[in-house]
């Protein structure tokens, strides 16, 4: 079967760095997304990844390595907004969006 | 201006009854998709429309009909509500790449919160 495998819970404090992992086992692989979603809103794109390596977006990076079936999202510089799930989808190779729970990121002053 | 729109935000039924949700995009997408995110936070998807064709359709209730009156809008129509309907319901559209419709990211609504008693 095809699985999204992510923490459930994070805990991290204000002005730190966090690493998010997502490990997948799909039936082909078209990319990966990372979303943030605020409790109560709707889910916000963050960033795709389809070729191996890491792409950087101001405070917010996602690294892919296809042969290990593995991301991560690295968040710097914690802020108390970035308190939210943050959920990691695979395209299969059928194109099917393929979605994790989801990680709870708390953030403490 | 709201890119996604979806209403109801907030709805609240006995079971038994049927109930729509409606959803409107404004950004000129090809592609619409209804998810449900249950209490456990799962993001399932149940139907995806391509230029008012259904193009996914999720192992989901019959009870559950989408409608696409044209590419802009894409409805939800829930016959027959049982408890296990309570969920939040998203609607999502995105833009489509042939042979590779999923690629680009996709713009979610605010959500329904459909709760069932």
């Amino acid at each position: 079967g095809q699985n999204i495998d992510q923490p459930t819970e994070m805990t991290a404090t204000e002005g730190a760095i966090v690493q998010i992992n997502c490990t997948y086992q799909t039936s082909g692989f078209n990319g990966l997304f990372w979303y943030q979603q605020h409790a109560g809103e709707a889910p916000t794109f963050l960033s795709y990844n389809v070729l191996d390596g890491l792409e950087e977006k101001g405070r917010f990076s996602s690294f892919l390595s296809r042969s290990k079936g593995y991301s991560y999202l690295l968040l710097k510089e914690l802020q108390m907004k970035d308190s939210a799930s943050y959920l990691c989808a695979v395209i299969d190779s059928n194109y099917q969006l393929i979605w994790g729970a989801g990680t709870k990121l708390i953030i403490k002053p | 201006d709201t890119a996604v729109s979806q209403t109801p935000k907030y709805l609240v039924t006995q079971m038994g009854n049927d109930k729509s949700i409606k959803c409107e995009q404004n950004l000129g997408h090809d592609t619409m998709y209804w998810y449900k995110q249950d209490s456990k936070k799962f993001l399932k998807i149940m139907f995806s429309y391509n230029n008012k064709e259904l193009i996914i359709n999720e192992t989901v209730p019959n009870r559950f009909s989408p409608k696409s009156p044209d590419k802009a809008h894409l409805n939800l129509h829930i016959n027959s509500l049982e408890l296990g309907d309570s969920a939040v319901y998203f609607c999502a559209s995105s833009l489509l790449n042939q042979g590779a419709y999923l690629v680009n990211e996709q713009f979610f609504g605010p959500g329904t919160r459909l709760t069932v008693l």
